[in-house]
């Protein structure tokens, strides 16, 4: 059963750099049959589409975003990661990584997702 | 970029009641549309892919279709688990884009 499991500080200061890891269980992140993405929902807000990466390291981002975000994939750990910098009271929500059905189009959807977890920013 | 339209923001229905969600495409994305469940202070679960293909295990009362740019998310009758907020993503391009959500409340 594959498993995602979003980390990283809960608290980030504004104009830092706010840093999550994505672990995935039972399942390689080096497989070429998925990207791996994130999402984020501020609190009582919708759903925001980040970016995708593929185990080469591949990226697409959100536009909105671009300026200031970064993925990477660290294969030896079976993990991906993201940054976001310069960071304000508006990027303030709950991170989801999750993992596409298949890299196809037709099959690009999020059928797995972490648990997301809560990062405040505030100083 | 593609946006996507979703509609009503919110709606309030009676169990056993029939409810349509609609998601319109700025532009036209085939059937590269997905439909999300978030219940609230859960993660969201796939319901829809495809437009109308129904994820396995989800109640058969869910139906999705449309192609191109308008799509529909039905529940045939709605029941109390349902409450939730239901999401649609296009993602036939990047960059794969959320509606703005459809909360559903029973009445």
């Amino acid at each position: 059963q594959l498993q995602l499991q979003e980390s990283g500080p809960g608290l980030v200061k504004p104009s830092e750099t706010l840093s999550l890891t994505c672990t995935v269980s039972a399942g390689p992140i080096s497989s070429s049959s998925y990207y791996w993405g994130w999402v984020r929902q501020p609190p009582g807000e919708g759903l925001e589409w980040l970016g995708i990466i593929y185990y080469s390291g591949t990226t697409y981002y959100n536009p909105a975003l671009e300026s200031r975000l970064t993925m990477s994939v660290d294969t030896s750990k079976n993990q991906f990661s993201l940054n976001l910098y310069s960071v304000t009271a508006a990027d303030t929500a709950v991170y989801y990584c999750a993992r596409t059905e298949g890299i196809a189009e037709s099959n690009q959807y999020f059928r797995h997702w972490g648990q997301g977890t809560l990062v405040t920013v505030s100083s | 970029d593609i946006q996507m339209t979703q509609s009503p923001s919110s709606l309030s229905a009676s169990v056993g009641d029939r409810v349509t969600i609609t998601c319109r495409a700025s532009q036209g994305i085939s059937n590269s549309l997905a439909w999300y469940q978030q219940k609230p202070g859960k993660v969201p679960k796939l319901l829809i892919y495809a437009a109308s293909t129904l994820e396995s295990g989800v109640p058969s009362r869910f139906s999705g279709s449309g192609y191109g740019a308008d799509f529909t998310l039905t529940i045939s009758s709605l029941q109390p688990e349902d409450v939730a907020t239901y999401y649609c993503q296009k993602y036939n391009l990047v960059p794969w884009t959320f509606g703005h959500g459809t909360k559903v409340e029973v009445k």
